[in-house]
């Protein structure tokens, strides 16, 4: 149980393009969803919190206007990087928590993206 | 500010042997704890959670909890290469009614075969 599920594993843009990261509970409800960046050799850090049927709660410095984040069922969130740039590349992974109010978080098996 | 300190190690122990990791945190209305594990290139992996004083053991994996020190560690016995990794203590963070988790920055241990 307790399976998340990213889409795409892999991803390589042109700078200026948007690219958008699909994140599911496979198995469970996860009413909220949470999204990292880490870059190499880095810990995770969290750019910001999904609640379903909410607007997303975004880390100080993390631009809402550039990572846009959807959380439209209790399954699927989506986290959108418009206009990618170079600086933007990194492995994103999103992990959700169960609906039945554990604090457990489970995470995604991550999203490289290289911006050119 | 809220944080979550761990060692930086790196760590490394024989095949075998104990691996002892150890985390503090500052924020004192903590009441979850949580051990990841992250291979390179990979996203975390939960091992173990704990709420309450004391220890609990899962396989090879102790945790323990100590929160009038505001102290959590992971114990690993008989360490197998496999274990090697990075490991992250996570705190959850009660804010506003959205709890987050803390990570701190992860300890890599090595097992050597």
């Amino acid at each position: 149980g307790a399976v998340v599920s990213q889409h795409p594993s892999r991803v390589i843009c042109k700078s200026g393009t948007s690219v958008k990261i699909e994140c599911r509970s496979l198995d469970f409800q996860a009413t909220t969803m949470f999204w990292y960046r880490q870059f190499p050799k880095q810990s995770l850090m969290l750019m910001a919190t999904s609640n379903e049927g909410s607007k997303a709660t975004y880390e100080q410095g993390v631009e809402k206007d550039k990572f846009l984040i959807n959380h439209a069922s209790l399954t699927l969130s989506t986290l959108t990087v418009t206009s990618a740039h170079p600086e933007d590349s990194s492995f994103y992974i999103c992990s959700a928590r169960s609906s039945l109010g554990q604090e457990t978080q489970y995470f995604g098996p991550g999203t490289r993206l290289l911006v050119l | 500010q809220k944080e979550v300190e761990q060692n930086s190690g790196p760590l490394s122990v024989p095949e075998g042997a104990i691996a002892s990791l150890n985390c503090t945190y500052s924020d004192r209305g903590s009441q979850s704890f949580f051990w990841y594990r992250q291979y390179s290139g990979k996203s975390p992996e939960l091992i173990m959670f704990i709420y309450s004083n004391g220890d609990k053991e899962d396989g090879r994996f102790t945790a323990q909890l100590n929160k009038a020190s505001q102290y959590v560690s992971l114990l690993i016995r008989d360490s197998q290469p496999s274990d090697s990794a990075t490991y992250l203590c996570a705190v959850n963070a009660p804010q506003g009614g959205s709890e987050k988790l803390v990570f701190g920055k992860g300890m890599k241990l090595t097992v050597n075969p």
